[in-house]
């Protein structure tokens, strides 16, 4: 089966510009995850997705970043004003059942905030 | 805080050596699950435990995990080069919230 699409691979862009990342998660899969994973920590649960609805985005800084998943199935994250620290890659996941697989994650965009 | 704390945080063995990570955790969990992230690329889900299971294993692998300790650990035996990786213990918790570590460098030696 295919993986989990991300796009771009690669963003620089200056403090204060916006940014948008794109995720397509694996046919069926009703579960969509947004991480951010600042080089050399482990990934950080940003926003969790349950078809369209959000389940939970606690750890969303919802000052500056958004998500959608529009009709359940391809989600968007934008930045919007990116500052420094938002330098970091991030990770789309989908989980087919959560409880009974792993989750596959994406091979991330890697955000570099100058 | 993060969940799910490893240790060692980095490991160097050689080739052919068992590499044992360990992996901590503070709440309840619905169950547990191993990732191996290569540098530069995305993670790779290894295996998953459940709360009511005590050892699983998968080629190479082994896992254990002791719920009255609130800690797992992951056996790679007879390791290769290409395991050479970063490894993450992350617990799932109620609502499908995975949570992860900080993760343990592994380094095997040719």
């Amino acid at each position: 089966e295919a993986g989990v699409a991300q796009s771009p691979r690669y963003k620089i862009i200056e403090k204060r510009q916006s940014v948008a990342f794109w995720c397509n998660p694996i046919s069926g899969h009703a579960t969509l995850y947004w991480y951010q994973q600042i080089l050399g920590q482990g990934p950080k649960l940003l926003i969790q997705f349950q078809n369209n609805g959000v389940v939970d985005d606690s750890q969303l800084p919802k000052d500056r970043f958004s998500a959608e998943r529009l009709k359940g199935v391809d989600s968007t994250l934008k930045i919007q004003p990116a500052k420094l620290e938002d330098s970091a890659v991030y990770l789309c996941a989908s989980s087919l059942e959560w409880g009974t697989y792993g989750y596959t994650f994406g091979s991330g965009t890697r955000l570099t905030v100058v | 805080s993060q969940q799910g704390e490893e240790d060692p945080q980095a490991l160097s063995i050689q080739e052919g050596e068992n590499a044992t990570m360990n992996c901590s955790y503070k709440t309840s969990i619905n169950n547990l699950q191993w990732y191996r992230q290569n540098s530069g690329r995305g993670l790779v889900h290894l295996i998953l435990i459940r709360s009511n299971e005590r050892e699983k294993h998968s080629g190479r692998l082994r896992v254990t995990l002791d719920t009255s300790k609130k800690s797992s650990s992951l056996l790679i035996t007879a390791s290769r080069a290409a395991d050479t990786a970063s490894y993450f213990c992350a617990k799932e918790t109620s609502g499908s919230r995975l949570t992860f570590g900080e993760g343990t460098q592994l380094t095997v030696n040719p």
